[in-house]
């Protein structure tokens, strides 16, 4: 059963510093892996989306690498801005056929202040 | 292209009333996905159709929930009676038919609170 974890659970930084998200998965088998944010209160946000072939994906001031092998990602956020204020999600599709849907990691809940 | 789209954005009903939610997915993704994140918990997995038909209703919670997607185009979720913890986010994800590796595009969601 595909298990998503990300560690830390909350997050708080003074604005300009770099971070970085940790996603974990228990199965390697998977079609891609979904980086998203969310505001209070709004949808999802799709930031990045790394298929299983590639190591990663880069838009901007983030970037998500893959290690598909140690069921490992992590989301890299360059000059952190009070904008960047959100829950960030990591979410893994899963080859499977019982795991055709979309599986949520718990999030990050981020806090950069200005 | 239009998005997928949900209607209605955010519903208020009260305990053992009935509501329906609409997800209109992007024009010609057949698989159409229901997920639900409800207070404190993870965005969880409801169902999934190819098209019409039910592909996997394993994360449908109980017998109060009944979604539909007839001619397979837009699809319904309704909750019957509604109960105090179906409070939460239900979101709609859409992709093509064609290929494995393709993405899933979430709607914007419709919050529902139930009183």
């Amino acid at each position: 059963k595909q298990e998503v974890t990300q560690i830390p659970a909350a997050l708080s930084v003074p604005e300009g510093e770099n971070l970085v998200l940790n996603c974990s998965f228990t199965d390697s088998a998977i079609y891609n892996l979904q980086w998203f944010r969310q505001d209070p209160g709004k949808g999802l946000t799709s930031l990045l989306l790394i298929q299983s072939s590639q190591r990663e994906q880069t838009s901007g001031r983030l970037n998500a690498s893959l290690d598909k092998s140690s069921g490992r990602s992590t989301l890299y956020i360059a000059a952190s801005q009070p904008g960047d204020s959100a829950t960030y999600l990591c979410a893994v599709r899963g080859m499977k056929t019982s795991y055709d849907k979309v599986i949520f990691g718990p999030g990050t809940s981020l806090s950069v202040i200005p | 292209e239009a998005g997928v789209t949900q209607f209605p954005s955010h519903s208020v009903i009260e305990k053992g009333q009935t509501v329906t939610l609409r997800c209109d997915p992007i024009s010609g993704h057949d698989n159409l996905y229901w997920y639900r994140r409800v207070m404190g918990k993870e965005i969880k997995f409801l169902l999934h159709f190819v098209k019409e038909s039910k592909q996997d209703e394993s994360g449908m919670p109980n017998n109060r929930f009944l979604a539909e997607r007839t001619g397979g185009t837009y699809s319904t979720l309704k909750v019957q009676p509604a109960e105090l913890e179906d409070s939460g986010v239900y979101f709609c994800a859409s992709r093509e038919l064609a290929g494995g590796y393709n993405e899933q595009f979430f709607g914007p969601g419709t919050r529902l609170t139930v009183l």
